[in-house]
């Protein structure tokens, strides 16, 4: 069965420290990836996702990922959060016509 | 992207009762929605899908008797909790797909407690 695998249960970081989540999957074959965001209280947003083309995506709030197609990975980064980056993250795979997502990371972001 | 209404977003329920949570996409006809479950610290977990006008497709471990699903319009499913208990408190959420699947779209969740 496909599984998404996220790394790190929970960040604690620094305002303007740089961030990067990890995110695994296991499928082989054709994946579109996604990164949601779960602000406190709020519904899932959408960060970015990846269909094909260029392996490095540009979301909003100055967030990216790359899709390293050898790794089965789809790590989320961005190079300087914010306070109002804390918030619960979400990686997910499409397969098809399902969704699969991993268990979150938590990141708080200290001011 | 499809706006997705969930209500209501909070309901406590003494045991043995039922709930109904409906899910609304308000700007997308849905023929297919997902039902979700999140426990706290864990992933969404796939409960059902539901399909308009048929049945809806249970995952492994589901209780469809226990977890009812209607999808009775391309704007609407309902999930009713029958006979909740305790156990059955968790957040749930509604979710569409976006055309062809290239995106899911959330409503904003549904924290149930039963007492």
């Amino acid at each position: 069965a496909q599984s998404v695998s996220q790394h790190n249960h929970h960040v604690i970081l620094s305002e303007a420290a740089s961030l990067e989540l990890g995110c695994n999957y296991s499928y082989g074959g054709t994946v579109n990836l996604f990164w949601y965001v779960q602000y406190p209280g709020q519904h899932l947003q959408l960060l970015l996702k990846y269909f094909s083309g260029d392996p490095l995506v540009k979301g909003i709030k100055g967030f990216e990922a790359e899709f390293i197609k050898s790794k089965f990975s789809f790590n989320l980064r961005k190079p300087s959060v914010q306070w109002s980056d804390t918030a619960e993250y979400f990686c997910a795979v499409n397969t098809g016509n399902q969704f699969y997502f991993g268990t979150g990371t938590s990141l708080t972001v200290i001011p | 992207g499809a706006v997705v209404s969930q209500h209501p977003s909070w309901v406590i329920c003494k045991s043995g009762t039922s709930v109904k949570i409906e899910c609304r996409s308000l700007d997308f006809q849905a023929t297919t929605m997902f039902w979700y479950r999140q426990f706290p610290k864990q992933s969404l977990m796939l409960m059902a899908t539901s399909n308009e006008g048929s049945k809806a497709t249970y995952e492994q471990g589901v209780e469809k008797d226990k977890f009812l699903i209607n999808h009775a319009s391309l704007t609407l499913s309902t999930l009713t909790v029958t006979s909740a208990h305790p156990e059955d408190s968790s957040f749930y959420i509604c979710s569409v797909p976006g055309r062809q699947y290239t995106e899911a779209f959330f409503g904003q969740g549904t924290r149930l407690t039963v007492v």
